[in-house]
Order: C-alpha cells, then sequence, then structure tokens
C-alpha cells in the first residue's frame, strides 16, 4: 500500500520568501506529525495532529511556522520569511491512533534557504 | 533532551549479528523502549519496542535488562542494507511524540 508521501523533495528558496511544505499520510491515519532534521542530528519534534486539530504545536521554533490539516488528511506545514536557519529536512510521519502506535514517516522534503 | 545514550558509531561484518547498546537509566515504570532506524536520505522506519521483556520480530530482538537501565537491538544476521542511523527512544506510555537523539550510525562491512 502506499506510504506517506511528501512534496517537494527539494525546496530551494531565498531568505525572506514564503514556502509550503506538503504532507499525504497513510489514508485512514488519524494522528500526523511534522518534525525537522538539522544535518548530523536526528528529528526534532515540530507539531502534532490528532485529526484536523493541532492537539500540540509546543515544537514550532517561533510564530513563522504554521501547520494545517483542514480535512484531517493532508497537511501544509507554512514557512514565513524563511531563514537560513530554516534549512533542513522536513519529516512528516503518520500513525494509526497515538499512543504507543508505529509511526510511519515520509521520506521528507530538504529544504535549502539560501 | 534525549534520555537515552548510545554509542555514536559501530561497524560490523556482514552475515554476523550486530548488537546495538543502549543506556537509559533514568527510564520510569511506564516508558516504553523503542528502536527505530535511518537509512541515508530516508524516513526513520520503526524496528521494534519493548517495555521490560524481550520482543523479537522479523527484523531484529531487542533485550531489556532486569533493571530496564539499558537495552540492546540485536540484528541476527547483519546484511549490506542495514547500514543506517538507528535510534534508541524512550517514550511514556501517555506520550504520542518521539524524542530522538543522535543515535549510533552502524556501518555494515562486506
Amino acid at each position: 500500500g502506499a506510504g506517506v508521501s511528501q512534496t517537494p523533495s527539494n525546496k530551494v528558496t531565498e531568505k525572506g520568501k514564503y514556502v509550503e511544505l506538503r504532507c499525504d499520510p497513510i489514508s485512514g491515519h488519524t494522528a500526523l506529525y511534522w518534525y525537522r532534521q538539522s544535518l548530523g542530528q536526528g528529528p526534532e519534534f515540530l507539531i502534532y495532529f490528532q485529526g484536523t486539530g493541532a492537539a500540540d504545536d509546543s515544537g514550532l521554533p517561533n510564530d513563522r511556522f504554521f501547520a494545517v490539516r483542514p480535512e484531517g488528511s493532508v497537511s501544509t506545514l507554512k514557512i514565513q520569511r524563511t531563514e537560513r536557519g530554516d534549512s533542513a529536512v522536513y519529516l512528516c510521519a503518520s500513525s494509526h491512533g497515538t499512543h504507543n502506535n508505529e509511526q510511519f514517516f515520509g521520506p521528507g522534503t530538504r529544504l535549502t534557504v539560501l | 533532551d534525549a534520555k537515552t545514550t548510545q554509542p555514536p558509531s559501530m561497524d560490523c561484518a556482514e552475515g554476523r549479528a550486530a548488537n546495538l547498546p543502549c543506556n537509559h537509566s533514568t527510564i520510569s515504570g511506564n516508558e516504553y523502549v523503542y528502536w527505530y532506524r535511518q537509512i541515508h536520505s530516508q524516513g526513520p522506519q520503526y524496528i521494534i519496542h519493548g517495555l521490560k521483556n524481550n520482543e523479537t520480530n522479523e527484523m531484529a530482538s531487542l533485550i531489556i535488562t532486569e533493571d530496564r537501565k539499558s537495552s540492546t537491538l540485536i540484528l541476527p544476521h547483519a546484511t549490506l542494507r542495514d547500514t543506517a542511523v538507528y535510534y534508541c527512544i524512550v517514550r511514556d506510555s501517555n506520550d504520542y511524540k518521539l524524542s530522538f537523539g543522535a543515535g549510533t550510525t552502524v556501518t555494515v562491512r562486506a
């Protein structure tokens, strides 16, 4: 079956621009997560959705970052006024339920801010 | 603020068992031990998890010490495709997010 997909796979933008990163979770998975991975480090939690609502956005670094999941399926991570420090791989994961359930990760979007 | 300690890297020979250690001395009673791995340019992949009993699945075995302060992930017959970063994660039963550390970079050599 289809896994988690993320588009685009690579995104190069200029400092100050706005970007949107898309995540298509596994069909039927109610929980969706965004993580960010900098070079040489493990992924860091950004935000978690249960259905349409953001149940925990405590990992978002600042108010330039925002994510939505309007219909409880596809999610978009939005970054305003991008900075060079935002360059990283953005990973999306989904799971059937939350506690003690396996998270299935997508391949990530590599964002480069010039 | 990862709750686990892993060696930064290790090598193992193809066809041999790979034993990956993890220390989690501050683990509490309702926290599970999870293992994920990340092959280059891919997202992390779930391997196995356990609370206190040893666990085995088609990918690996997880051995947890009786005091639960450490564990070992065993890949019984390592292949070149097992080269990856392996993450040991302690996760509360009521938690939903995964807290990754730096992991162990495992290189399987022919």
